[in-house]
């Protein structure tokens, strides 16, 4: 069974640019998460999909940053425009569902982003 | 969600048991207490999760003492592979937050 997904592995743009990733979770994953880690520092939760629908995204930046998972297949993250600061990588995951305590997040390799 | 506190880096020997302790003072209730492992360039993978007293599998075993207030991963026999960062999280909802990790380096 193929794990999680993401694409593309590395992207370097222009501050101001757009960029879109994309995150394919396990099938049958009804859950969807992503999460970023900046040069430095930890890794941290963005948002939280279950199935089409946004559960959490009380991790997401600011306005510039928009996630979207439409038929609750794979998922996208725009980033619109694009600051220094956004460089980083972003991982997805995805996860069965059910309660908390039994969902084990399956993580993809992650997005390596480049600002300059 | 609980803050949870572990050693910043560990050096071991291939064919040592190793052992991570996590503290986590002020876990709730509801949290489970879930370790994943991260090598270079890949993303977290699951090691093991538990609620109290002792859980093992085919990887790892994980301690938890009745005030859950700290747990300890034990990896039995590392090996240059075992290399990695390693993340223990009190997590009582889908939110997952991570710390710093440990990063255990294992020499020949």
């Amino acid at each position: 069974e193929a794990g999680v997904t993401q694409f593309p592995s590395h992207s370097v743009i222009e501050k101001g640019q757009t960029v879109t990733l994309r995150c394919d979770p396990i099938s049958g994953h009804d859950n969807l998460y992503w999460y970023r880690r900046v040069m430095g520092k930890e890794i941290k939760f963005l948002l939280h999909f279950v199935k089409e629908s946004k559960q959490d995204e009380s991790g997401m930046p600011n306005n510039r940053f928009l996630a979207e998972r439409t038929g609750g297949t794979y998922s996208t993250l725009k980033v619109q425009p694009a600051e220094l600061e956004d460089s980083g990588v972003y991982f997805c995951a995805s996860s069965q569902g059910g309660t908390a305590k039994s969902d084990t997040q399956y993580f993809g390799p992650g997005t390596r982003l480049t600002v300059l | 969600l609980a803050k949870t506190t572990q050693p910043i880096s560990m050096d071991s020997y291939e064919g040592q048991e190793v052992n991570i302790t996590c503290s986590h003072n002020n876990i709730a209730t509801n949290d489970y207490i879930t370790w994943y492992q991260q090598f270079p360039s890949q993303g977290p993978r699951f090691i093991i999760q538990g609620y109290k007293t002792k859980v093992t599998n085919e990887v790892a075993s994980l301690f938890i003492p009745a005030d859950r207030k700290s747990s300890t991963l034990s990896l039995p026999r590392v090996s240059l592979s075992d290399t990695a960062v390693y993340y223990c999280l009190a997590r009582g909802g889908f939110k997952t937050i991570f710390g710093a990790g440990t990063r255990l380096f294992v020499k020949a």
